[in-house]
Formats: C-alpha cells, structure tokens, sequence
C-alpha cells in the first residue's frame, strides 16, 4: 500500500465548479509534488514544495491553485477547469534535494485522483 | 531543448528472457537518474537510482546502467514473468531542486 494517500480518487466537476484535491503523507518528507498524467503520457510536474513553500511552478494556469498547510499536507485548488484538464493528478513526496545528506532520490507517488471536467 | 527519450514501441518478451529498456538523455546533465514501474491507473514505483559517479547498480532481478559519455541508460530484468508487465519509465534530476522529469516511458508486455 501507498504511503501517500490522495482524496479522492474521482472527481467529476462541471467547468464552473470548484473543488479541491488532497494529498497526505506521514514519512516526514519536506518535498512535495504534484504531477498530471495524461492517457498514455508519462507524468508531467506541475508543483513542487519545499519545506512547505512553493520552490517550483511549471507555468500551470492560474485555474490550478497548489497550498501547502503544513508538512503532511498538500492540496490542489480547482477552479473554472477546461475539458482538456482531465486526467490523472499525482501527488508524491520525498526528502529534499538540497537538505537532505542522504538524498535516497526515491518519490512515493499517492495512487492519483482521476479528474474529468465536463 | 531537453529531452528523455525511451522506445515508444511496447516490448514483447517471452517468460525467462531478458529485456532491456533504453533511455537516452540529450541537454541534460542529470545527478540521478531513476526508474519507475507504472501499472494501469495507478502511480509510479520507485525501482532504482543510480548516480552519475555510478556505472552500474543491481537490484533483486533488476539492473541499471549509466553511461553519461553516450547520455544513456539500459534497464534489464532478467528471468523477465508476467508479473513484470507494466510500463517503465525513466527519471532525471539534477543536482540543484527538486525536479524530477520522466521520459516517455516504455510498456513491456511479458508472455508466458
């Protein structure tokens, strides 16, 4: 079983709603991630946190809010979403790169929440 | 621009045999490279890293090699089962932040 535990596993929202989807792990990471995967596509970063700051943004439109609250938690705010934004949302974590002495390098990805926006 | 490239084509393997993945790196000069296992609808696993001062690590039925000179790496399992299907994708980091960006990734379908 993942470690990473993402709610929930599918969402269905029409293009004016707006939603959230979460993610939490407790191994003590300081690096959290979201990726979105596409059918048949490799995972493509969107945000990464770094000791619960935003260190990465991969140019997402402003309709992807990412919030880190606190060290275990990590969501992503939905807002006026497009047909094309469905897909496979991942969040991982792992230690931090420029922190951590023994950088094993490893994510552990949560299991994905499934989006389609209608 | 950068690019991770891995055989798109799916590999068929019979059961025992060894297959072997590539992936090929261009504008890049990662600190680590990784693979990672991705069965249908779910999220990748971390398999193995491998380090740029590293030629070569082992893992179980599982070894990776790492040329940075030709901007490669081969993944072989060996004793290749059924179980092994899925799809594999390599990962590059570099050695500042926290990014970590896959390649295509590669489906191997293992026959029994």
């Amino acid at each position: 079983d993942t470690e990473v535990t993402q709610t929930p596993k599918h969402l269905v929202m029409g293009m004016t709603n707006k939603k959230s989807l979460k993610c939490e792990q407790h191994m003590g990471h300081r690096a959290m991630y979201w990726y979105k995967q596409k059918a048949k596509k490799p995972p493509e970063l969107m945000f990464v946190y770094s000791y619960e700051k935003l260190s990465i943004n991969e140019s997402v439109p402003s309709r992807f809010s990412p919030e880190c609250p606190n060290s275990s938690l990590l969501n992503l705010h939905l807002h006026a979403l497009q047909p094309e934004d469905s897909a496979l949302y991942l969040c991982a974590s792992s230690q931090d790169l420029s922190t951590s002495g023994t950088y094993t390098g490893e994510l552990f990805f949560g299991e994905g929440s499934r989006l389609t926006v209608l | 621009s950068q690019k991770i490239e891995q055989n798109s084509e799916a590999l068929n393997i019979q059961e025992g045999k060894t297959a072997t993945l590539t992936c090929n790196y261009t504008n890049y000069s990662p600190a680590y490279l990784q693979w990672y296992r991705q069965d249908p609808g779910r999220g990748p696993v971390f398999l193995l890293l491998i380090r740029e001062n590293e030629k070569e690590k082992r893992k179980e039925r599982l070894k990776v090699t790492f040329d940075t000179t030709l901007k490669q790496s081969l993944f072989h399992i060996t004793a290749s089962q059924p179980a092994d299907s899925a799809t594999y994708l390599c990962a590059l980091v570099r050695a500042a932040g926290n990014k970590l960006t896959f390649g295509g990734g590669t489906r191997v379908l293992v026959k029994p």
